[in-house]
């Protein structure tokens, strides 16, 4: 599988979009891009994932570019309880999916 | 709640024990991923299984291995525990083949070894 690049950190103010980006140059045609989120220690939760088209579900939007090299999860209206780690992974459907370190997004008031 | 359980919640043991991790997967999902989460550390992929049958391993030591029963239900069996193996230890599943791959993860079991 490819290798994803984010930022270790991150701020967002309460009520503000929060932009978290990641770049994956390397990843090949059949490659979805699927972000998942960690609150402190509990399991990852499911956020969204696309494979060339931008997505939007209840949670978030996912920007990917023309090019599929990198891709941008969208929180619209940041709150406190989103303070977590995301982690975006590039995989094969069905393949084992691998985290890397993601990025802390910290929500301030 | 992710329809995947997982027991213990907690568990504290000594160093040179085995202990075994269960896991049942939600309705349905034929397969099931292991992970491991040091202190601070990422998610660490161990094994995947797929209807009984292993799939893929990932950072997996020979101390520790894994099932997948015909009820689809995994254990994960860590043996001459050091201290180092504490960590939490998440179990996912998904219904496999043919699906768009999202994991569904259960809140994990925490080790302690002491």
């Amino acid at each position: 599988d490819a290798k994803t690049t984010q930022p270790p950190s991150m701020d967002c103010a309460e009520g503000r979009a929060a932009n978290l980006p990641c770049n994956h140059s390397t990843i090949s045609g059949n490659e979805y891009v699927y972000w998942y989120r960690q609150i402190h220690s509990q399991g990852p939760q499911y956020i969204i994932h696309g494979l060339k088209n931008n997505e939007t579900n209840e949670m978030a939007s996912l920007i990917i570019t023309e090019d599929r090299k990198s891709s941008t999860l969208i929180l619209p209206h940041a709150t406190l309880r989103d303070t977590a780690v995301y982690y975006c992974i590039v995989r094969v459907t069905n393949n084992d999916m691998r985290f890397g370190a993601g990025t802390r997004l910290t929500v301030k008031p | 709640d992710s329809g995947v359980t997982q027991t213990p919640k907690h568990l504290i043991t000594a160093t040179g024990q085995r202990v075994t991790l269960r896991c049942s997967p939600r309705s349905g999902d034929l397969s099931v991923y292991w992970y491991q989460q040091s202190l601070d550390q990422g998610l660490q992929f161990l094994i995947q299984y797929y209807n009984g049958e292993e799939r893929a391993k990932g950072n997996i030591l020979e101390r520790f291995s894994a099932q997948q029963f015909p009820d689809l239900h995994s254990e994960l069996n860590l043996s001459s525990l050091e201290l180092g193996d504490s960590a939490l230890y998440f179990c996912a599943s998904n219904l496999g083949a043919a699906n768009t791959g999202e994991l569904f993860f259960g809140e994990g079991s925490r080790l302690t070894v002491l």
